[in-house]
């Protein structure tokens, strides 16, 4: 069964306090692995696609990496600005529908 | 920078009636999409659309639901009898390729008391 699973639920920062959010992921055939921020309320945003392991792409303080089994979004330096809720998503097994994680919720404290 | 819209932001509506979310995805793209979001929970696949037909549905997409492109630009979600089950922010997406990104609106939240 296709399947998204993303540490930690919660994760609270400091303002500058660097972490990193993780994706595991079981799908036969890897098409690619998404990322999205979602802000309470509203639909979720795309931030980064990843296609292939050792990939990696940047946006501000985020960047996000994939290796064959699971993707990290790394955020350096974050601001309360970044407070959202991470979510990320792959295709199914089967046709393109997008299977999404549970996603992490950041609070990032100035 | 172009984006999806949805109507209503937010719909209620009592049980057993019918209600029709509309969505306008991004001009250029060709795959569509509705996904929904329970409060506190994933969000999750309802359905999706190429070519004029649905090309993939979900267990919960029912003979309840109905999907219709009716022009060049709308992309509409019929719930012909709803429940209470059905309360959830319901998302519109589109994409311009198979597998590539999909960008989604900012929902409908719809109540049903």
């Amino acid at each position: 069964e296709d399947q998204v699973t993303q540490s930690p639920e919660a994760l609270r920062l400091q303002e500058g306090e660097s972490s990193s959010l993780n994706c595991s992921y079981t799908v036969s055939g890897l098409r690619g692995l998404f990322w999205y921020r979602q802000d309470p309320g509203k639909g979720p945003e795309f931030l980064f696609t990843l296609y292939s392991a050792g990939e990696e792409k940047e946006k501000e303080r985020l960047k996000a990496t994939l290796t064959k089994k699971e993707s990290f979004l790394h955020i350096t330096a974050p601001k309360p600005e970044d407070s959202a809720t991470y979510l990320c998503a792959v295709p199914g097994t089967y046709g393109n529908k997008l299977v999404f994680g549970a996603g992490t919720i950041l609070r990032v404290k100035s | 920078e172009p984006e999806v819209t949805q109507t209503p932001s937010h719909q209620v509506t009592q049980m057993g009636q019918e209600v029709i979310l509309r969505c306008v995805p991004i001009s250029n793209h060709l795959y569509f999409y509705w996904y929904r979001q329970i409060l506190g929970q994933k969000v999750e696949f309802l359905v999706s659309f190429y070519n004029n037909e649905i090309s993939e549905k979900s267990e919960i997409f029912d003979d309840q639901f109905s999907v219709e492109r009716p022009d060049g630009s709308n992309f509409t979600l019929k719930i012909r009898s709803t429940k209470l089950e059905d309360s959830a922010m319901y998302f519109c997406a589109s994409s311009g390729s198979h597998y590539g990104e999909q960008y989604f609106g900012p929902g409908t939240r719809l109540t049903v008391t």
